[in-house]
């Protein structure tokens, strides 16, 4: 079983300008996940989808983040304009449902100049 | 606020012995927690989970021991090995799936 596939491993941008990652989830795994780790920190929750429905945006930026997960498959994150205090390693993770154990990915490092 | 807690950044422990990692939890309502192991350059992978409904829970090497009353849980890695250095989260997973993660805890196994 492929496992949860993230793009591109590493970006490095100046700040105020834009960028995306992009998430492909397991197979059939309806719950899909992005969260933020800053170095030192245990990951943050983002944002949650329900197939294509999103469950949580509480502590989503919405000024400068937004995600979709259109199809209820892939998902992708965008930053808009970048702050130096983005720079993070940003995790897509997925489950089966809701109340069970999350599967991540190998994660993007973005670094914001 | 921070509602799990991993208050030990780092642990460094003889090869062979045993690997203690704490946790602490904040939220009575909390009842499923899970750890999971960090490698440089890679995403959490899932090692353990425990329900509140029981107050210990092994797999291998690896065993999770919840305390409800003190909010508190803690993984126990006997032996434990070089390849088990790593940093180490615990999570709670409330309702809803969103899970809460603790600040991490790197281990260093030494030979």
């Amino acid at each position: 079983e492929a496992g949860v596939a993230q793009s591109p491993r590493y970006k490095i941008i100046e700040k105020r300008q834009s960028v995306a990652f992009w998430c492909n989830p397991i197979s059939g795994h309806a719950t899909l996940y992005w969260y933020q780790q800053i170095l030192g920190q245990g990951p943050k929750l983002l944002i949650q989808f329900q197939n294509n429905g999103v469950v949580d945006d509480s502590q989503l930026p919405k000024d400068r983040f937004s995600a979709e997960r259109l199809k209820g498959v892939d998902s992708t994150l965008k930053i808009q304009p970048a702050k130096l205090e983005d720079s993070a390693v940003y995790l897509c993770a997925s489950s089966s449902h809701m109340n069970t154990e999350a599967f991540f990915g190998q994660g993007t490092r973005l670094t914001v100049v | 606020d921070q509602q799990v807690k991993q208050n030990s950044p780092s642990l460094s422990v003889q090869e062979g012995r045993i690997s203690i990692l704490n946790c602490d939890y904040t939220n009575s309502m909390f009842d499923y927690f899970l750890w999971y192991k960090k490698y440089p350059a890679e995403g959490p992978t899932f090692l353990i989970s425990i329900s509140s409904i029981k107050d210990k829970n092994e797999d291998g090497r690896f065993t999770v021991f919840l305390n409800k009353s003190a909010k508190h849980l803690s993984l126990h890695i006997v032996p434990s090995q070089p390849g088990d250095s790593a940093v180490y989260f615990c999570a709670a997973l409330p309702q809803g799936g969103k899970l809460i993660f603790g600040q991490g805890t790197e281990l260093s196994v030494k030979p």
